[in-house]
């Protein structure tokens, strides 16, 4: 069975605070992709990172860093200098049984930054 | 810019009303996707579609039933709305070309009493 966890269900920050996003995936599939969407408070899902099982290189876009461990199965997600307008509601996706785009989601991490 | 837009943000129905989602996206992806979003669960798969006239069940699909008739728009129907089916009801699509992220409408908050 194809699974993702995020256990932090709301973490709460103070402005410039680094905070770190954490993921956990399960699946038996050699190959597989791993994203992240953010969802700001009007609803809709905004995608912010795709990852093949065979990189696992960590990526780093401005303040956003995602760490990609396959012996750990984790994938998680570093907001560097955290902002107010990174308040949201973080999803983790795994799309498993060869790119059918069949999402199984996490939980979803509620972000709270605070000024 | 990709767009994705659901008929409703908020409609409220009676427990046995026939329901229409509706979804349009107007960059000529072949997949579409409805989900749905709890407290708790994240976003879960309902049907998909991968194009015209074709769809498949996805994790949760009892008691909704699909239509796609056009490639821009995909339809979710709750055939007898019941208090379960209360939730946020989220559109996606994306191109069947290797394994791109999926575009999302603002979604629609459906309140069954």
């Amino acid at each position: 069975a194809q699974k993702v966890t995020q256990a932090q269900t709301e973490i709460s920050v103070v402005e410039k605070e680094d905070v770190t996003l954490d993921c956990v995936y399960e699946t038996r599939d050699t190959t597989y992709y791993l994203f992240w969407y953010k969802q700001p408070p009007s609803g809709e899902l905004v995608f912010l990172i795709r990852r093949n099982s065979f990189d696992e290189q960590n990526e780093i876009s401005g303040r956003y860093s995602w760490n990609f461990q396959k012996s750990t199965s984790s994938f998680n997600f570093t907001i560097t200098a955290s902002q107010v307008v990174d308040s949201a509601v973080y999803f983790c996706a795994l799309d498993g049984s060869g790119n059918t785009g069949k999402l199984i989601f996490g939980q979803g991490t509620t972000l709270q930054v605070k000024p | 810019d990709v767009k994705v837009t659901q008929s409703s943000r908020y409609l409220v129905k009676r427990t046995g009303e026939k329901v229409f989602l509706e979804c349009v996206q107007d960059m000529d992806h072949e997949n579409m996707f409805w989900y749905r979003q709890d407290p708790g669960l994240g976003l879960r798969l309902i049907y998909f579609s991968y194009d015209v006239k074709m769809k498949e069940k996805g994790d949760i699909p009892e008691g909704y039933s699909v239509s796609r008739e056009k490639k821009e728009r995909f339809s979710l129907i709750l055939e007898s709305a019941s208090t379960n089916q209360t939730s946020m009801y989220l559109c996606a699509s994306r191109t069947s070309e290797s394994s791109y992220e999926q575009y999302f409408g603002p979604g629609t908050r459906l309140t069954v009493t």
